[in-house]
């Protein structure tokens, strides 16, 4: 089983929709988690931190938590062409104290 | 956010050959810097952590004598692919948190150095 689990994609998005990304993760004691975008070619991009339970909303982009379940989610509002990327969820704290792990990333593609 | 700077960008060299990353914290001290590579199409693999003024802590199945780290300074980590072979032709990305985050802060990216060994 993979530490930190989301779909691959392509998530295909009407432009002005809503994108919703899922991400499970192992370690129960993971303790703070993180969304970074990444366009082709470039590096990884901080987008949003959660460190507790609930939601956490940043612009057109709100982070949810729920520890009991392992899950954290990334909702992206008013998709822009200029989302589509391959976004990526990180998992910090827990076995692997101080080292993110990485989910495999999933393609978000918003078509006008 | 802290800002991180890599150099350089892209690199082609010669099998053989060995090639220097170098990987700076503009803006902080990063006591601890941590090195990535990545594959097309695949997520991100660390592949050792650098800490200033000790030795660089490598991942299972990396090679310490091929990835060779020096972290001498707060702002400087370097990262050395001795002896580069086709298939470490990679996407090598360094990051180093922000110290005021803590232990399990963000993470803040490099622009990432595109190696093709030819």
């Amino acid at each position: 089983q993979k530490e930190v689990e989301q779909n691959s994609g392509p998530l295909s998005v009407p432009e002005g929709a809503i994108a919703s990304l899922n991400c499970t993760y192992s370690d129960r004691v993971s303790q703070s988690f993180f969304w970074y975008r990444q366009y082709s070619g470039k590096s990884p991009e901080l987008i949003m931190s959660i460190y507790s339970n609930g939601d956490k909303e940043d612009g057109r982009f709100t982070a949810q938590l729920n520890k009991a379940s392992q899950y954290v989610s990334l909702l992206i509002r008013d998709s822009q062409p200029s989302d589509s990327a391959t976004y990526l969820c990180a998992v910090n704290g827990g076995v692997s104290w101080g080292k993110l792990q990485f989910g495999a990333g999933t393609q978000v593609v918003v078509t006008p | 956010g802290a800002v991180v700077s890599q150099h350089p960008s892209r690199v082609i060299c010669k099998s053989g050959t060995s090639v220097k990353i170098e990987c700076r914290s503009l803006d902080f001290q990063a006591t601890t810097m941590f090195w990535y590579r990545q594959f097309p199409k695949q997520s991100l693999m660390l592949m050792a952590t650098s800490n200033e003024g000790s030795k660089a802590t490598y991942e299972q199945g990396v090679e310490k004598d091929k990835f060779l780290i020096n972290h001498a300074s707060l702002t400087l980590s370097t990262l050395t692919v001795t002896s580069a072979h086709p298939e470490d032709s990679s996407f090598y990305i360094c990051s180093a948190r922000d110290p005021a985050g803590g232990p399990i802060g963000e993470l803040f990216f490099g622009e990432g150095s595109r190696l093709t060994v030819l």
